[in-house]
């Protein structure tokens, strides 16, 4: 059965420290790793896609990386702004539906 | 802009009502989803379109119902038959027919019971 799991469930970080976040997940046959940006109370905003191991995405502060078991989410000197929920949801050969983790609920104090 | 709506933003169901929550998209998008999202929990799938006049169920559809007779619009009724239907609800759209695009998704409608 396909799983994601993510953790941690919650990080608090100080402006500017960095730190990551993990995506694990069981599938088989990857077609697509999708992270996605959740602010209270508002639709989830698409921030990457990954399609095999190895492959490495940017954005600002933001990079995703992906291996055959696990992805990354690096969070580089991050701002209150970045604040939200980051969702990580797998589609894999075997089912029509993309599977999502329960997120990481991000705080970075000033 | 391109884009998601959904309406309302909040929603109020008394106890037996059906209620229909509407989900509008203009990117020319084939598939269309609706997602349940409840505190802690990961999106869970109810409804998805592949092309208009047809749908298909996903994993708690039970107490729900859609419609696609436009590409644009992809409505949800709750109905009586839900008895916990107090969460958010979230419509998405993609491209690609069972591919691997990328879902966006719309700002989603509160629904809470009376």
């Amino acid at each position: 059965e396909d799983q994601v799991t993510q953790s941690p469930e919650a990080l608090r970080l100080q402006e500017g420290e960095s730190s990551s976040l993990n995506c694990s997940y069981t599938v088989s046959g990857l077609r697509g790793l999708f992270w996605y940006r959740q602010d209270p109370g508002k639709g989830p905003e698409f921030l990457f896609t990954l399609y095999s191991a190895g492959e490495e995405k940017e954005k600002e502060r933001l990079k995703a990386t992906l291996t055959k078991k696990e992805s990354f989410l690096h969070i580089t000197a991050p701002k209150p702004e970045d604040s939200a929920t980051y969702l990580c949801a797998v589609h894999g050969d075997s089912s029509y539906k993309l599977i999502f983790g329960s997120g990481t609920r991000l705080l970075v104090r000033p | 802009d391109g884009g998601i709506t959904q309406s309302p933003k909040y929603l109020f169901r008394k106890e037996g009502q059906n209620v229909t929550l509407s989900c509008e998209q203009n990117l020319n998008h084939d598939a269309m989803y609706w997602y349940r999202q409840d505190p802690g929990q990961g999106l869970r799938l109810i409804y998805y379109s592949q092309i208009v006049n047809d749908f298909q169920k996903g994993d708690i559809a039970e107490g729900y119902s859609v419609s696609r007779e436009k590409k644009e619009s992809f409505p949800l009724t709750v109905t009586s038959a839900q008895k916990n239907p107090t969460a958010f609800y979230l419509c998405a759209s993609s491209s690609a027919r069972g591919g691997s695009e990328t879902q966006y998704f719309g700002p989603g409608t509160r629904l809470l019971v009376l």
